[in-house]
């Protein structure tokens, strides 16, 4: 399987501010995705990041709030824009590797708290 | 639309079997999954079974699907303390790429 790392691991940042994250993985991968987990909740798919066009976002996510970049197989970045305490979540990025492409594995996430 | 629902709480003792369970209601699911997460990290992926399959066996796991019912059950056999954690079943379509996860069930395992 891809070993995934992310970083920042956490941080506390302040309402209004924006935060990049970054996914490394270390092997080519074509699907890349970035996942939401609020406190106590279940993860919720945010968009699947596309390398080399624009990423697919789910429904209630916009790329105004979260754009992402994803310049080659490897890497891809999400931004929390505008940041409000709403946004305090685990944010995780996964991709799919394997024998069975539709396996997803995960990086470690990001905890992000708004204050 | 769809949906995967788990018992939010499980407590058992060391040594005892676990069984979780996880209900969906997207009857083209063909991978279905279950993932671990300790405190304060990622998830991890246990296993998963497709769905021509109806048992998969993996060491201490064993993972049932019941199609007709779209019930799928992880049961964990000699339970340690080492295997508290919350467990989220999920389940995707080929090519969707999209997993739709369950609430996660944490499982407690006491000395």
């Amino acid at each position: 399987s891809a070993v995934i790392s992310q970083k920042p691991s956490r941080d506390i940042c302040q309402r209004g501010t924006s935060l990049t994250i970054q996914c490394q993985v270390d092997s080519q991968v074509t699907m890349m995705f970035w996942y939401r987990q609020q406190p106590g909740q279940s993860l919720t798919l945010i968009a699947t990041a596309n390398q080399g066009s624009e990423a697919t976002y789910e429904s209630g996510f916009v790329i105004d709030k979260f754009p992402i970049s994803r310049p080659n197989l490897t890497f891809s970045t999400l931004t929390v824009s505008n940041m409000s305490p709403e946004d305090s979540s685990i944010y995780l990025c996964s991709v799919e590797s394997g024998a069975w492409e539709d396996t997803q594995y995960f990086g470690p996430g990001t905890r992000l708290t708004v204050l | 639309g769809e949906d995967v629902e788990q018992s939010l709480f499980l407590s058992v003792r060391e040594g005892d079997s676990s069984v979780i369970n996880c209900t969906y209601t997207d009857s083209s699911s063909t991978y279905l999954y279950w993932y671990k997460q300790e405190p304060g990290a990622g998830l991890q992926l246990l296993t998963y079974i497709f769905s021509n399959m109806d048992m998969k066996q993996d060491q201490r796991l064993t993972v049932l699907l019941n199609k007709k019912d779209k019930h799928l059950s992880l049961r964990i056999a000699d339970t340690q303390t080492g295997d508290s954690a919350i467990y989220f079943c999920a389940e995707t379509n080929p090519g969707e790429g999209k997993l739709i996860f369950g609430q996660g069930t944490e499982l407690s395992v006491k000395p």
